[in-house]
């Protein structure tokens, strides 16, 4: 069955330093990959997808991601994190077989310190 | 542009209690489905459907009813309300099942005492 793992439940980092979010996903066929960004209270916000074609896919808010199909992965970076960034991030794959749903990771919470 | 509406935004319910949340969407779009949020456990699907008239269930069915009536409108029933179904409610839509982009509502935070 097809699965998305996010290996850091949390994570801190310093304002300005750079940051990178795990995400890996079990999927046979050639995965459509996202991911997505939830302040306190709020609903889901798409950074970024990547269905096909260059690899590295940029996003909103200066946040990238790169898919490696060699290491199921897609993770997600940002060269300078901002206090404004502290939020949960979810890495989500969509399954074909399974009437197209999203399958979601268990999320990543992130937090700036000063 | 209203995109993925969702109502209400907040509502307590006592045990037993049945009520329906509500979406709709006015982007036409074919796939619809609803999912909930819950601490550490990411977002699983409920229920969703494919177009107007066709259901299926998702990962946590139980306890839920849908319907697909018209394409605008995907609302979830809960029949008989249990503190277990305490979470967060996202409802979603897209074009086609893959390949575009899912679009979610702003959820609905259910408390069930």
């Amino acid at each position: 069955a097809q699965s998305v793992t996010q290996p850091d439940i949390h994570i801190t980092v310093s304002e300005g330093a750079s940051l990178e979010l795990r995400c890996n996903y079990s999927y046979g066929a050639t995965p459509y990959l996202f991911w997505y960004v939830q302040s306190p209270g709020q609903g889901l916000q798409l950074l970024l997808k990547y269905f096909s074609g260059d690899t590295l896919v940029q996003g909103i808010k200066g946040f990238e991601a790169e898919f490696k199909r060699s290491q199921s992965s897609f993770n997600l970076r940002k060269p300078s994190v901002h206090w404004s960034d502290a939020a949960e991030y979810f890495c989500a794959v969509i399954s074909e077989n399974q009437g197209g749903k999203l399958i979601f990771g268990q999320g990543t919470e992130l937090s700036v310190k000063p | 542009n209203a995109g993925v509406t969702q109502t209400p935004k907040f509502q307590v319910l006592k045990t037993g209690q049945s009520m329906t949340l509500q979406c709709a969407q006015d982007m036409n779009h074919e796939y619809m489905s609803w999912y909930r949020q819950d601490p550490g456990m990411g977002l699983r699907l409920i229920h969703y459907s494919v177009g107007a008239g066709i259901t299926d269930q998702g990962e946590v069915p139980n306890g839920y009813n849908v319907s697909r009536s018209t394409t605008e409108d995907f609302p979830l029933r809960l029949l008989s309300a249990a503190p277990s179904q305490t979470s967060v409610y996202f409802c979603a839509s897209s074009y086609k099942l893959s390949g575009n982009t899912i679009y979610f509502g702003e959820g609905s935070w259910l408390t069930v005492v």
